[in-house]
C-alpha cells in the first residue's frame, strides 16, 4: 500500500490565490519531499523536509511536516499558471527488515492554475 | 551541466522479451536511482545505486535488474515482459548522500509499451 496519500486529489484555483496540498503517511520518515510533474518539465524535485524539521521555506512554496500526526502540507502562494502539474509527496524510511530505505511516493494532487 | 538523459525515449516489445533501459547521470553524481510510472500504481521506487552497488531497492520481483558502471551511468534491464510492465521508467541522479537526501535530478522517462 501506499506510504503517502495526497489530498485533495484533484485541486482547482484562480491565478493569485494559494493552494494546499496534504500528504499522509504511515510509518515513521527519515525525510519527506515534495516533487512537481507535469508534460512539460518532467518530475521536479521541490523541497525537502527532515524528520527533525516542521518548516521550510523556498521561494512561493512551504512546506510543513508533523511527525506526531504522520502528516504534511504543501502550501504554493500567489500561484500562476505555470504552477499547474500533479504534486506529489514521497517519504524516505526503512523498510520493514531495517536493511535499506525505499523512497516511497503518494498518487498525487493535480493542481489547476486557471488564468 | 548537461541534465540526465535516458535512451532510448521509446519502445515497444512483445511479452517474454527482455529490455535493457540505459541513464546517463549528471556529471559528478555518484548515485542513480530508478522508478517506474504507471496510472494504476503511480510512481514506485525499483532501486538505487551508488558507486555500482546497490545501495537500497523496493518491491519489485527479480525480473527487475539494474546496474551501475565506474562512470556512474546505469542499465535497468527486465526480463520476461508482461503486459503489467508497460510504464514510464524514470531513473534520477544524485551527488551521493543517503537515499532522499540530496536533491534528486530525473530525467525525461522511457515509455516502453509491452504487447
Amino acid at each position: 500500500s501506499q506510504q503517502g496519500e495526497e489530498d485533495p486529489q484533484a485541486l482547482s484555483i484562480q491565478e493569485g490565490e494559494n493552494a494546499t496540498m496534504n500528504c499522509s503517511y504511515k510509518t515513521s520518515i527519515n525525510n519527506l519531499q515534495w516533487y512537481r510533474q507535469n508534460s512539460g518539465r518532467g518530475l521536479v524535485h521541490l523541497i525537502l523536509i527532515r524528520s527533525n524539521e516542521r518548516e521550510k521555506h523556498s521561494g512561493r512554496l512551504r512546506v510543513t511536516l508533523d511527525t506526531s500526526k504522520k502528516s504534511s502540507s504543501l502550501l504554493i502562494t500567489a500561484s500562476r499558471a505555470a504552477d499547474t502539474a500533479s504534486y506529489f509527496c514521497a517519504t524516505v524510511h526503512l523498510n520493514s527488515g531495517g536493511s535499506n530505505y525505499k523512497l516511497t511516493f503518494g498518487k498525487g494532487t493535480l493542481l489547476t492554475v486557471n488564468p | 551541466k548537461a541534465g540526465v538523459t535516458q535512451t532510448p525515449r521509446y519502445l515497444i516489445k512483445t511479452r517474454g522479451q527482455q529490455v535493457t533501459l540505459s541513464c546517463s547521470p549528471i556529471s559528478g553524481h555518484r548515485s542513480v536511482s530508478w522508478y517506474q510510472q504507471t496510472p494504476g500504481q503511480g510512481l514506485q521506487f525499483l532501486f538505487e545505486y551508488f558507486s555500482e552497488t546497490q545501495r537500497n531497492k523496493g518491491n519489485f520481483p527479480g525480473r527487475f535488474s539494474g546496474r551501475q558502471f565506474s562512470n556512474s551511468r546505469s542499465e535497468m534491464n527486465v526480463s520476461t515482459l508482461e503486459l503489467g510492465d508497460s510504464a514510464l521508467y524514470l531513473c534520477a541522479s544524485s551527488l551521493g548522500g543517503g537515499l532522499g537526501t540530496d536533491t534528486q535530478y530525473f530525467g525525461p522517462g522511457t515509455r516502453l509499451t509491452v504487447l
